[in-house]
C-alpha cells in the first residue's frame, strides 16, 4: 500500500524566515494535495499538483511535484505568524477513491 | 469556510453506547468522504459515498457504518463505542471522485 512521509516533523522558524517541508511517497503520485490543519480544526486546502514538474503558487506558499512525482515539497517565503500550523500532504490512491495522508508537519513560527 | 458542515461540533458519551455523526456537502458536491483522525494513526480513511452509493472502503471498523441520503447529506453510525473510539471525525466532499475534496470543521469525539 502507498505512504506518504513527510520531513520534517516539526519545525520553528523565525518570522521572516524560509522554509521547505517535504512529502515523499513509496509509489508513483497521481494527484498530490497540501493542506493546511489549525490544531483541532478542519483541513483547508491549499493547492493540489498533478503533473511531474508542475509547480504551483499562492500568496506566499508555493508547492512543487518533481519529474518522477515521488515527492513534492512546500516552500513558505518570508513565514508570518498566520502560517502556523500543521501541513499535510495527502495523495489520490490508485483507485481516485480516497486520500492517504502523510503524519504531518507542525510548524511554529516565533515573532 | 469550506461550505461542508457537520454537526455536532464536540460529543461525549460512554462506552458501549452509539452515535451519529452529521454532515451536508457542498452545494453540487456529490461525493462525500468520512475520515478519522488520531494522535496515534493521524488521518485514516474511512469509506465514501458517491451519490448514495458506497463507493470504496477503508479502515472502518464493522462497528461503524455510514450512508448517504437522496438529499446527498451523509451520516456516520458509531456504534458499541471504546475509548480507542475517540478521535476528530472529518467529513469532506467533492464534486467527483478523484476531484479536491474539501473539509468540514470535524466532530471531536470522547469516549469515556
Amino acid at each position: 500500500s502507498q505512504e506518504l512521509e513527510q520531513s520534517p516533523q516539526s519545525l520553528i522558524v523565525q518570522e521572516g524566515k524560509n522554509l521547505t517541508i517535504n512529502c515523499t511517497s513509496s509509489k508513483t503520485l497521481y494527484g498530490l494535495y497540501w493542506y493546511k490543519q489549525k490544531y483541532g480544526e478542519g483541513l483547508i486546502f491549499l493547492m493540489m499538483l498533478q503533473k511531474g514538474g508542475e509547480e504551483k503558487s499562492h500568496e506566499k506558499i508555493t508547492a512543487k511535484l518533481d519529474e518522477k512525482k515521488q515527492q513534492s515539497s512546500l516552500h513558505i517565503t518570508a513565514s508570518q505568524p498566520s502560517h502556523a500550523g500543521i501541513y499535510l500532504c495527502g495523495a489520490d490512491n490508485q483507485a481516485g477513491t480516497a486520500l492517504i495522508f502523510g503524519k504531518g508537519t507542525t510548524l511554529s513560527v516565533s515573532s | 469556510d469550506s461550505g461542508v458542515t457537520q454537526t455536532p461540533k464536540h460529543l461525549i458519551t460512554a462506552t458501549g453506547q452509539r452515535v451519529t455523526l452529521r454532515c451536508s456537502p457542498r452545494s453540487g458536491d456529490l461525493s462525500v468522504y468520512w475520515y478519522q483522525q488520531s494522535l496515534d494513526q493521524g488521518l485514516q480513511f474511512l469509506i465514501h459515498y458517491y451519490n448514495g452509493e458506497e463507493r470504496a472502503k477503508g479502515n472502518i471498523l464493522e462497528r461503524f457504518s455510514a450512508q448517504q441520503f437522496p438529499d446527498l447529506h451523509s451520516e456516520l453510525n458509531l456504534s458499541s463505542l471504546e475509548l480507542g473510539d475517540s478521535a476528530l471525525y472529518f467529513c469532506a466532499s467533492s464534486v467527483d471522485t478523484a476531484k479536491t475534496q474539501y473539509f468540514g470543521p470535524g466532530t471531536r469525539l470522547l469516549v469515556l
